[in-house]
């Protein structure tokens, strides 16, 4: 059966900071995959989706970057964090044809 | 575009009351995907049901029921017999037929069950 795994699954960190987060999947191959943000109270906002290592397409023009170095991993990234950076980070996988998506536990950052 | 509309934003029921959670949804594809997902208090959003365009049968899982009317771009969601555990947010979606198969999400709707 397939997993995705998502760390840390909590982090503060201060405006200017950078950041990394790391998603990732077992059991699949060559699965789409997708970096989500939800703010406070909010639906979800598609931030980067990639249907292959080293394909990246971003949806919202912001000071975050994505990575997709292996199959199965799925990184999302900042130089320099800012207040609005806050919230609640989902990473997703799906297939194509199969169209649902599973999403992991979610990383809840709070920028101070 | 595609576009997703839960006009509920909140919803109280007692336990064991039936609940009808609304979407509506808007697309130019003849060929398009429906989906539910819960959202408990954990956060992890959890995959219920997918629905494709071509299949307006209505589906019942349990307590759970889905009513999808292409004629009227609804794919409605109930809950019988309401439980405490059925507290959570949820969340409607619309993936048309294409590579990526990302998904537009409606705002949600805040379910809360009182015992």
């Amino acid at each position: 059966s397939q997993t995705i795994h998502q760390w840390p699954a909590t982090l503060v960190q201060p405006v200017g900071s950078p950041l990394s987060l790391e998603c990732t999947v077992e059991g699949t191959s060559n699965p789409n995959l997708y970096w989500y943000r939800q703010a406070a109270g909010r639906g979800l906002q598609l931030l980067f989706y990639s249907v292959g290592i080293g394909q990246i397409s971003s949806e919202v023009p912001q000071n975050l970057s994505a990575s997709r170095p292996q199959d199965r991993q799925f990184i999302l990234s900042s130089k320099k964090l800012l207040l609005s950076d806050s919230g609640f980070y989902l990473c997703a996988w799906g297939r194509d044809r199969t169209y649902e998506q599973y999403f992991g536990p979610g990383t809840r950052l709070t920028v101070t | 575009a595609q576009k997703v509309t839960q006009a509920q934003t909140e919803i109280s029921v007692v336990e064991k009351e039936d609940v009808t959670l609304d979407c509506v949804y808007e697309t130019r594809d003849t060929t398009y995907y429906l989906f539910w997902y819960k959202q408990p208090p954990s956060g992890e959003l959890v995959f219920l049901i997918r629905r494709n365009s071509f299949d307006e049968q209505n589906e019942i899982s349990g307590r759970y029921s889905w009513n999808f009317q292409k004629s009227t771009s609804s794919f409605n969601f109930t809950i019988t017999a309401s439980q405490v555990v059925d507290s959570a947010v949820y969340f409607c979606a619309l993936s048309p037929n294409n590579a990526g198969n990302m998904l537009t999400f409606g705002g949600g709707t805040r379910l809360m069950v009182k015992p």
